[in-house]
């Protein structure tokens, strides 16, 4: 079974502080791209990044960037000098050969003045 | 450009009763999915198609059908809706199974 865990239900952060979500991920695929979505309160699904699994550099979009260790299969999210605006319910996930995105079950991240 | 667009935003539904979302993309994309949310959960995949006409089920499809007449179009029905039907519904599109999903904005539904 391929499944995507985030063991962090909630996180809370100051403004301008840092904040590292964790994301394990299990399949037996050696092929497949992950994803970061952000949920804010008006329910959008947004994309924040997006890595190839078969390359090793850590992608890095603006104040987020991702850490992938493919041995461990895992794959964290850091959000750096953390804004109101960030405030979210954030789901790590993966899609294999098929295209099926697999979800976790997400992280609140509060961010407060 | 519109991107994901989702019809209706809200429905309230009594049990039994039938209705049809409504998924439409302007992004010209192949490929299209239907996803449910539930409290506590991430998204579930009901039903995809990986381009016009053609669908395939996917995690949860029990109760629901899915139909792709037109390229830009994804309809997703309740034949007969029951309480376990309600969620927040989402469509997502992709220009392939490698590509990025963009979702369109939601629908809740609540059946009674």
């Amino acid at each position: 079974a391929q499944t995507v865990t985030q063991s962090q239900p909630e996180m809370s952060v100051q403004e301008a502080e840092t904040v590292t979500l964790s994301c394990t991920y299990d399949t037996s695929e050696n092929n497949y791209y992950l994803f970061w979505y952000k949920q804010p309160p008006s329910r959008q699904m947004i994309l924040v990044i997006r890595q190839e699994a078969y390359k090793q550099q850590n992608a890095t979009e603006n104040r987020f960037s991702v850490n992938f260790q493919k041995a461990a299969k895992s794959f964290s999210l850091k959000i750096s000098d953390s804004q109101l605006g960030d405030t979210a319910m954030y789901f790590c996930a993966f899609t294999t050969f098929w295209g099926k995105l697999q979800f976790g079950a997400g992280t609140q991240v509060v961010v407060t003045p | 450009n519109a991107g994901v667009t989702q019809t209706p935003k809200f429905r309230v539904l009594k049990t039994g009763q039938s209705m049809t979302l409504l998924c439409a993309q302007d992004m010209n994309h192949e490929y299209m999915y239907w996803y449910r949310q539930d409290p506590g959960m991430g998204l579930r995949l009901i039903h995809y198609s990986v381009g016009e006409g053609t669908t395939a089920k996917g995690e949860v499809p029990d109760g629901y059908n899915v139909s792709r007449l037109k390229k830009q179009n994804f309809l997703l029905g309740l034949e007969s809706a029951a309480p376990s039907q309600t969620s927040v519904y989402f469509c997502a599109s992709s220009y392939g199974k490698w590509e990025t999903q963009y979702f369109g904005p939601g629908t809740r539904l609540l059946v009674l």
